[in-house]
């Protein structure tokens, strides 16, 4: 079985600052990690993936993740937030072998960019 | 611009009365899944097919609810009688194979009262 479970449901940051978006795992195979990200009344947009090459992922937008197995995390982050990366992000899991667009995704993390 | 399209974006209905929401894919793409998202249990799989047949369908609750693919161009999701709890945003989402990443539609949103 697998799951994602998202640390904090609502991140607060000041433009320029750092983003960091929590997500750890569970998955009793090797998994396949993704961030998408969801403006209002829109669909999801997928940021970046892990698939099981490099462990630090740059996605789209200035986002990046890093798969840490020891930690079972897969956290989002970016240096500098911009006031256009207010939305809402999900962390999601599939396992290798298994449709990729079958996903098991987390509760997701509203995040709100201060001026 | 390749998108997946789903209509309507917007639907409120009467408790017991039947729904129909509908998705075109991606062009091509030979793998479609239905999710919904509410409050309470956030993005839940309801069921995916891969060209055009039926592959899980175990999230979703049979007595009420059916999905359908009558052609490659065009999936259906169909709920009836439909119930307040039925309420939510259903995504619709296709990917060129099993093996690559979905995209999802926009969504149309559901309200039974």
């Amino acid at each position: 079985a697998q799951s994602v479970t998202q640390l904090g449901s609502h991140v607060s940051v000041s433009e320029g600052a750092l983003v960091l978006l929590r997500c750890n795992y569970s998955s009793s195979v090797p998994p396949y990690l993704f961030w998408y990200v969801q403006y209002p009344n829109q669909g999801l947009q997928l940021l970046l993936k892990y698939t099981s090459a490099a462990t630090l992922v740059k996605g789209i937008n200035g986002f990046e993740a890093e798969f840490k197995k020891s930690e079972t995390s897969f956290h989002l982050t970016k240096p500098s937030a911009h006031m256009s990366d207010a939305a809402e992000y999900f962390c999601a899991v599939t396992t290798r072998g298994s449709t990729l667009g079958r996903l098991y995704f987390g509760r997701g993390t509203q995040l709100t960019v201060w001026p | 611009d390749a998108r997946v399209t789903q209509t309507p974006r917007h639907k409120v209905t009467e408790m017991g009365q039947e729904v129909t929401m509908r998705c075109q894919p991606i062009l091509g793409h030979n793998t479609v899944f239905w999710y919904r998202q509410t409050m309470m249990q956030g993005l839940e799989l309801l069921a995916y097919f891969r060209n055009r047949a039926p592959l899980d369908d175990s999230g979703m609750p049979k007595d009420r609810f059916s999905a359908e693919m009558p052609d490659a161009t065009l999936a259906t999701l169909k709920i009836q009688p439909s119930e307040p709890r039925d309420s939510a945003v259903y995504f619709c989402a296709s990917a060129p194979t099993v093996n690559t990443e979905a995209f999802f539609g926009q969504g149309t949103r559901l309200t039974v009262v």
